[in-house]
C-alpha cells in the first residue's frame, strides 16, 4: 500500500511568487492535513479538508490557500512567496474524522524562498 | 497555556537503557494521543498512537495514557542508537477532528 506521496520534494522559488505543492493521501484515507515546519516555530497547522471540504484552518495568512479534489488528493499554493515561507511543507492523511484513526505524514516538500 | 507540553530535552540515555518521553495536553476534550519519531532532514513517522487510557505496547515501545492527570507518555526499552531522533507528542480534540496539536518536541540521543 502506498504512502502519503508529495510532489515536488525540494524547490527553489524566488520572493513574490507563488507555488504550487501536491499531496497524494493513502488509498482510502478521505482527510487531508497541510502543516508547515520551520525550525524556529516547529511545526504549524495550515488547513484540513474532508471530502472537498475545508473543515479546519490554522493561522496563517490568506497567501495561504489549498483545496482538495473529489479523488482526495490535495493542492495547497502559496502566493507571493516570502523569505519567511521557507519551510518543510508537510501533508498527512487519515481515513476519517473520528477518534482512533491514524494520521500518516509524507516525505514533505522543502520550499526555499530566496 | 500551550495545548501540548513535552519535556524540552535532550534526553541523553546509554544504548540499551529505558527512555521515558513525557507529555502533557491542556484541553480534556482531546480524544487521540499520537507519538511520532523525526530523524534530522525527514518527515514525522507515526510509531504510537493511543486513545483509552492505560498502556499499549508495540515491540520495544510503550504508550501510556493518563486522562484524568492529562498526561501520555513513551517509553522505549533496550534503546538504540537508531532511536536517536526527536520525538513529538501529538493529540486530536474533539472539537477539531483531523488536526493534530503537536508538542515542540524532546530530542533523544542514545549513545552507544
Amino acid at each position: 500500500k502506498a504512502g502519503v506521496t508529495q510532489t515536488p520534494r525540494y524547490l527553489i522559488k524566488t520572493r513574490g511568487q507563488q507555488v504550487t505543492l501536491s499531496c497524494s493521501p493513502i488509498s482510502g484515507h478521505r482527510s487531508v492535513s497541510w502543516y508547515q515546519q520551520t525550525p524556529g516555530q516547529g511545526l504549524q497547522f495550515l488547513f484540513e479538508y474532508f471530502s472537498e471540504t475545508q473543515r479546519n484552518k490554522g493561522n496563517f495568512p490568506g497567501r495561504f490557500s489549498g483545496r482538495q479534489f473529489s479523488n482526495s488528493r490535495s493542492e495547497m499554493n502559496v502566493s507571493t512567496l516570502e523569505l519567511g515561507d521557507s519551510a518543510l511543507y508537510l501533508c498527512a492523511s487519515s481515513p476519517e474524522l473520528a477518534p482512533g484513526n491514524t494520521i500518516y505524514f509524507g516525505e514533505g516538500s522543502w520550499l526555499t524562498v530566496v | 497555556q500551550k495545548e501540548v507540553e513535552q519535556n524540552s530535552g535532550p534526553l541523553s540515555v546509554p544504548e540499551g537503557a529505558i527512555a521515558s518521553l513525557n507529555c502533557t495536553y491542556s484541553d480534556r476534550g482531546s480524544q487521540s494521543f499520537f507519538w511520532y519519531r523525526q530523524y534530522s532532514g525527514k518527515s514525522p513517522e507515526l510509531i504510537m498512537f493511543i486513545y483509552s487510557n492505560g498502556d499499549k505496547e508495540d515491540g520495544r515501545f510503550t504508550a501510556q495514557l493518563n486522562k484524568a492527570s492529562q498526561y501520555v507518555s513513551l517509553l522505549i526499552r533496550d534503546s538504540q542508537p537508531s532511536d536517536s531522533a526527536t520525538y513529538l507528542c501529538a493529540v486530536i480534540k474533539s472539537s477539531t477532528l483531523g488536526r493534530l496539536y503537536f508538542g515542540r518536541g524532546t530530542q533523544l540521543t542514545v549513545w552507544p
